[in-house]
C-alpha cells in the first residue's frame, strides 16, 4: 500500500513563527502536492511538484513556500505564520506513467493532514 | 477545468445501493472523471476513475452517460463506514494531474 506521512496531525504556532511541514511518501512518486482545506471552501492547491527541485504555484501560494530535496520529500514552509493560515494542510502524492500518447498521472494518494492552529 | 455540480448531502441505508451523481455538462473530450472520499478527519481517498466507459473496482462502479455530461458512482452495499464526503472531480490529467476538489457530497449510511 502506497503510504504519505505527514510529520504531525496537530500543530499550534505562535504569529510571525516560522512553521515547517514536511510530507514523505514511500512508493517513488514522482508528483507531489498540499492543500489546504477549510470549512465550505473545499480543498485548494497550495503548490505541488513535479520533480526534485521542480515545483509550480497552485491556486493560493501566497504566504507559503515549498522544498523538495529528495524525491520522497515535500516540504511547505510558512515564512510567518498568521492566524489566516489556521487549516488543515493535505499532503499528496501521485505517480507518473509512461504511454504511448505521453506520460499521465492519474490517482493521488493523500496524507493523513495537519491540523495547524496559529494564535 | 470544467466544474461539476454535485448535490450537498444524500442519504442511505445500510446494506442498500447508494448512488451518487455529478453533473459536468462542459467536459471536453480528454477529460476524465475522477471520484473520491473524505472520512471525517482523514486525507481524501481516491475511489475510482474514468473517461468513456463504465469502470468497476472493488470499492464501486461509475456509470458515465453517453454524452459525458454527468456521471453516477455506486456504492453496491452500503455500510457505515462509507458515511463520508463524496468529490466528482473532472480533470484533463497530464503529467501533473492537477485537481480542483468542490465541496463534494455528504453521504449518510444510516443504520
Amino acid at each position: 500500500d502506497v503510504k504519505v506521512t505527514q510529520s504531525s496531525r496537530y500543530l499550534v504556532k505562535r504569529t510571525g513563527e516560522k512553521v515547517f511541514l514536511e510530507c514523505v511518501q514511500d512508493m517513488d512518486h514522482e508528483n507531489m502536492f498540499w492543500y489546504r482545506q477549510d470549512p465550505g471552501l473545499g480543498l485548494r492547491l497550495i503548490y505541488f511538484s513535479y520533480d526534485v527541485k521542480m515545483k509550480e504555484k497552485g491556486d493560493i501560494p501566497e504566504g507559503y513556500s515549498v522544498s523538495r530535496e529528495k524525491k520522497e520529500r515535500f516540504s511547505l514552509i510558512l515564512e510567518s505564520a498568521s492566524t489566516n493560515q489556521t487549516s488543515m494542510y493535505l499532503c499528496a502524492s501521485s505517480p507518473v506513467i509512461g504511454l504511448a500518447g505521453g506520460y499521465r498521472s492519474y490517482e493521488q494518494y493523500f496524507g493523513p493532514g495537519t491540523r495547524l492552529t496559529v494564535t | 477545468d470544467a466544474k461539476t455540480t454535485q448535490p450537498t448531502s444524500m442519504d442511505c441505508a445500510e446494506g442498500r445501493a447508494a448512488n451518487l451523481p455529478c453533473n459536468h455538462s462542459t467536459i471536453s473530450g480528454n477529460e476524465y472523471v475522477y471520484w473520491y472520499r473524505q472520512i471525517h478527519s482523514q486525507g481524501p481517498q481516491y475511489i475510482i476513475h474514468g473517461l468513456k466507459n463504465n469502470e468497476t473496482n472493488e470499492m464501486a462502479s461509475l456509470i458515465i452517460t453517453e454524452d459525458r455530461k454527468s456521471s453516477t458512482l455506486i456504492l453496491p452495499h452500503a455500510t457505515l463506514r462509507d458515511t463520508a464526503v463524496y468529490y466528482c472531480i473532472v480533470s484533463g490529467g497530464g503529467a501533473t494531474n492537477k485537481l480542483i476538489f468542490g465541496t463534494g457530497t455528504l453521504l449518510a449510511v444510516q443504520p
